[in-house]
């Protein structure tokens, strides 16, 4: 079974340009989240999408970040602009439905300039 | 607010000893969820255990085991004689099921780096 993929892996901008990250989750995952993981902490929930509906969105940063999960499976990030306190890696998950284990992708590693 | 805590920032010992990573955590929910996670230096996370908050068994895998407390609100993750490739930073994190049916996102504790050394 294939995992979640994401892409690109690694990606560094200068502040204020706008960046996208992509991510595929496990086929038949329906819940997919997002999560930022700042260099020495725990990841941090961005947004959770139930197929492509918005569960939780309350820790997006909505004045430069935007997300959204068309046809219920891929899912994109956008940041716009960005800031150099961005940097980080995002970190994208699914759940199967009533199975409540995460299975994370590699991430992509955004450093901002 | 969920709040999980991993008080050691930084364990370090040498291989074959027994190490245990704790975990404390804080919700006002009845039913939730406990998991650990491993994220090597390659960096993706890596699922270990789940456990429901009703289920106070405490669970053996290999050299793994888990001791879920609820009286104390911990869950502590100890490895029996550890070895090199268990080095890795080690996150246990809290969901609750949202009303939908499945889990909510998840709060990380700030993670511990265990060093395995040979």
């Amino acid at each position: 079974e294939a995992g979640v993929a994401q892409s690109p892996r690694y990606k560094i901008i200068e502040k204020r340009q706008s960046v996208a990250f992509w991510c595929n989750p496990i086929s038949g995952h329906a819940t997919l989240y997002w999560y930022q993981q700042i260099l020495g902490q725990g990841p941090k929930l961005l947004i959770q999408f139930q197929n492509n509906g918005v569960v939780d969105d309350s820790q997006l940063p909505k004045d430069r970040f935007s997300a959204e999960r068309l046809k219920g499976v891929d899912s994109t990030l956008k940041i716009q602009p960005a800031k150099l306190e961005d940097s980080a890696v995002y970190l994208c998950a699914s759940s199967f439905p009533g199975i409540y284990e995460q299975y994370f992708g590699p991430g992509t590693r955004l450093t901002v300039t | 607010a969920q709040k999980v805590t991993q008080a050691q920032t930084e364990i370090s010992v040498v291989e074959k000893e027994d190490v245990t990573l704790d975990c404390v955590y804080e919700t006002r929910d009845t039913t939730y969820y406990l998991f650990w996670y491993k994220q090597p230096p390659s960096g993706e996370l890596v699922f270990l255990i789940r456990r429901n908050s009703f289920d106070e068994q405490n669970e053996i895998s290999g050299r793994y085991s888990w001791n879920f407390q609820k009286s104390t609100s911990s869950f502590n993750f100890t490895i029996t004689a550890s070895q090199v490739v268990d080095s890795a930073v080690y996150f246990c994190a809290l969901s609750d099921m949202y009303s939908g049916g499945g889990a909510d996102g998840l709060t990380f504790g700030k993670g511990t780096h265990l060093i395995i050394q040979p």
